[in-house]
């Protein structure tokens, strides 16, 4: 069963960012939180990964609080084609499984 | 650098007959795993596998699903006798097995089944 939690949908407008956000309060020290996101039915997409430390990437941003119980997926400046599901994930080295919950499905519009 | 490839992308089977999904890592990429997605759900785990070994089945189910990964082609899910409640949409994942943080798992397109 999943261990992250997830609005299950949320909207923003073209050109804004988007904060997606994600309760992980179970969260082992050695799994890693990973997000992927879902156009339409087509294959996950992976967009960015972390520890315990902010990451970024060319797609977005990661925000994860100090205590590791959440995060914060960033989209800087959406257009319309990140209307997608957002899937964060707690992934582990030890057991390399990907646990998907629900996501939230983000719609941007113009 | 192709990305993971799973053909065919549509199957239709008919309640009874059998159902062979095909998986093909990306290049460089030594472990698969096969996910199972039901309409308006999301991905569940089925199955991890490096070249001829299955690494962790606890999601598959027990009766009817095998998978195997050999030395030489692509990784396949096979269904048995399928039911109505085998439609859904299966997706492969691959990833380099090195371990550590660059081990990120890529997904294909998926292929998706559906059983009348």
């Amino acid at each position: 069963d999943a261990k992250t939690t997830q609005p299950p949908s949320m909207d923003c407008a073209e050109g804004r960012a988007a904060n997606l956000p994600c309760n992980h309060s179970t969260i082992s020290g050695n799994e890693y939180v990973y997000w992927y996101r879902q156009i339409h039915s087509q294959g996950p997409q992976y967009i960015i990964h972390g520890l315990k430390n902010n990451e970024t990437n060319e797609m977005a941003s990661l925000i994860i609080t100090e205590d590791r119980k959440s995060s914060t997926l960033i989209l800087p400046h959406a257009t319309l084609r990140d209307t997608a599901v957002y899937y964060c994930t707690e992934f582990s080295y030890t057991t390399d499984k990907l646990i998907f919950g629900t996501g939230t499905r983000l719609q941007v519009f113009p | 650098n192709a990305g993971v490839m799973q053909n065919p992308r549509h199957l239709v089977r008919r309640r009874g007959q059998e159902a062979r999904l095909r998986c093909s890592p990306m290049k460089g990429h030594s472990h698969v795993y096969w996910y199972r997605q039901l309409p308006e759900e999301g991905l569940k785990f089925m199955v991890y596998l490096q070249k001829e070994n299955i690494i962790d089945e606890s999601g598959m189910p027990k009766e009817r699903f095998s998978a195997e990964f050999p030395k030489e082609g692509p990784s396949i899910l096979r269904i048995q006798q399928v039911v109505r409640g085998d439609s859904a949409a299966y997706f492969c994942a691959s990833s380099p097995g090195t371990g550590g943080s660059t081990d990120t798992q890529y997904f294909g397109p998926g292929t998706r089944l559906t059983v009348l």
